[in-house]
């Protein structure tokens, strides 16, 4: 079936640090893409999608591209800020069938001043 | 625009009693989705509806899980008898009929004894 993996946290940086989030999948045909974030006490948040190969999503400096010879989805952010501080999940939404989301296990990242 | 609203917020239960959770989606969305997002894991889904019918059910517990959306509005996800792996935080999503894009309550905190 569809699954996501998404490189283990924690991750701790330096304000203004580049930031690289690791996610690859596996699924069939043409899946949709997303990152959303969970910040401390509140519920998830799309942060950005993509829905075709090659594709780039962005939204508040971070940005994804969907690269389908890799397979993978990867979030970055040139400069973090401490606001940034969250848990960022990678999904896929699989082609054709059911809508669910299937997500992978979230990243937290933790940014220091 | 209120968005997906969810009660209680938390809740401690002891082992072998019961326990509901009410998921109010976003005014105008059709479909509606409960996840279930154990710690340290992505939100795995259990059910999801399109107005008030299951379009998937397929990693519902039946045995012990029941959920309704009688009039195709809110929902009621029911746990009876809880098990202390039934521990999660349970996420209520809701979207438009053929749009991809889910908007997640804050979710409900479940602590089983």
């Amino acid at each position: 079936g569809d699954s996501v993996t998404q490189m283990e946290g924690p991750v701790t940086l330096s304000e203004e640090a580049f930031l690289t989030i690791n996610c690859t999948y596996t699924a069939t045909g043409y899946p949709s893409l997303f990152w959303y974030v969970q910040y401390p006490g509140e519920g998830l948040q799309l942060l950005l999608k993509a829905t075709k190969a090659d594709d780039k999503g962005s939204n508040k400096g971070f940005e994804a591209t969907y690269r389908k010879e890799t397979t993978s989805f990867h979030l970055e952010k040139g400069s973090v800020q401490v606001s940034d501080s969250a848990v960022y999940f990678c999904a896929l939404r699989g082609q054709g069938g059911s809508e669910k989301l299937v997500f992978g296990k979230g990243t937290k990242l933790t940014v220091n001043p | 625009e209120a968005g997906v609203a969810q009660s209680p917020r938390y809740k401690i239960i002891e082992k072998r009693q019961s326990v509901a959770f009410w998921c109010n989606p976003i005014s105008g969305h059709a479909t509606l989705y409960w996840y279930q997002q154990i710690l340290g894991q992505g939100p795995k889904l259990l059910i999801q509806f399109q107005n008030n019918g299951v379009v998937d059910d397929s990693q519902l517990p039946k045995d012990r899980f029941s959920a309704e959306r009688l009039k195709g509005v809110d929902s009621t996800l029911k746990i009876q008898p809880a098990k202390l792996e039934d521990s999660a935080v349970y996420l209520c999503a809701s979207s438009r009929q053929g749009i991809e894009t889910q908007y997640f309550g804050p979710g409900t905190r479940l602590l089983v004894l």
